[in-house]
């Protein structure tokens, strides 16, 4: 299957911080990536749609001003946590679809102390 | 045996014995489905996806069913293996349904037994 991969796996910051995560298909080109947060025991909950060369679409009761995103080319996308604070500790997941599949990153870890 | 609780529905098995996780969907226009295995801090792994128009779908060690009447999708692994232990999602993809045209069920946990 295709590859996706995700940088850094692990980070942790100090709250007010702003935090970067990439996203990027190894093996194939993805105009449209997803960027997805997941809670402990719980399933994946879509943020938002980031579209190569325009602007990112917003999951309802996401702040688009918090989370930004940048997709600048056909193999990578940037989910930017501005002004971090505890409550976004989470994991955050990127997927990119090939043909009808729809591959995942292996998710970055995110501590906000 | 498999239980239903706050957490993640839980199914323990056997090392080698065979495994059954099963899944209802949702919405009958869902024209290909997916599983995923996730690893604890892992991303979501693609293992075996099926199209509306098959009932089974069979790949190595997994087996896909899908019975379309009662919109229910079960996951068979063969001879589990201490690697197979991780929580399962199945995923049902409808174009109109939502941005990413996909929705996952709440996953479930196998928890393989020595």
């Amino acid at each position: 299957g295709a590859v996706v991969s995700q940088h850094p796996s692990r980070v942790i910051c100090k709250s007010g911080t702003s935090v970067k995560i990439e996203c990027r298909s190894l093996d194939f080109q993805a105009t449209t990536m997803f960027w997805y947060r997941q809670f402990p025991k719980k399933s994946l909950m879509l943020m938002a749609t980031s579209n190569e060369g325009s602007k990112a679409t917003y999951e309802q009761g996401v702040e688009k001003d918090k989370f930004l995103i940048n997709h600048a080319s056909l193999t990578l996308s940037t989910l930017t946590v501005t002004s971090a604070h505890p409550e976004d500790s989470s994991f955050y997941i990127c997927s990119a679809r090939a043909g009808q599949g729809q591959f995942f990153g292996p998710g970055t870890r995110l501590t906000v102390l | 045996g498999e239980s239903v609780g706050l957490h993640l529905p839980t199914l323990s098995v056997q090392e080698g014995d065979n495994s059954i996780i099963n899944c209802a969907y949702s919405n009958s226009a869902s024209d290909y489905f997916i599983w995923y295995k996730q690893e604890s801090g892992k991303g979501p792994q693609f293992i075996i996806d099926i199209r509306s128009n098959m009932d089974k779908r069979q790949g190595q060690r997994v087996t896909v069913l899908l019975n379309k009447t009662v919109k229910h999708l079960s996951l068979q692994i063969a001879a589990t293996q201490p690697g197979d232990s991780a929580v399962y999602f199945c995923a049902e993809f409808n174009p109109g349904g939502g941005a990413d045209g996909l929705t996952f069920g709440k996953g479930t946990h196998l928890i393989i037994q020595p």
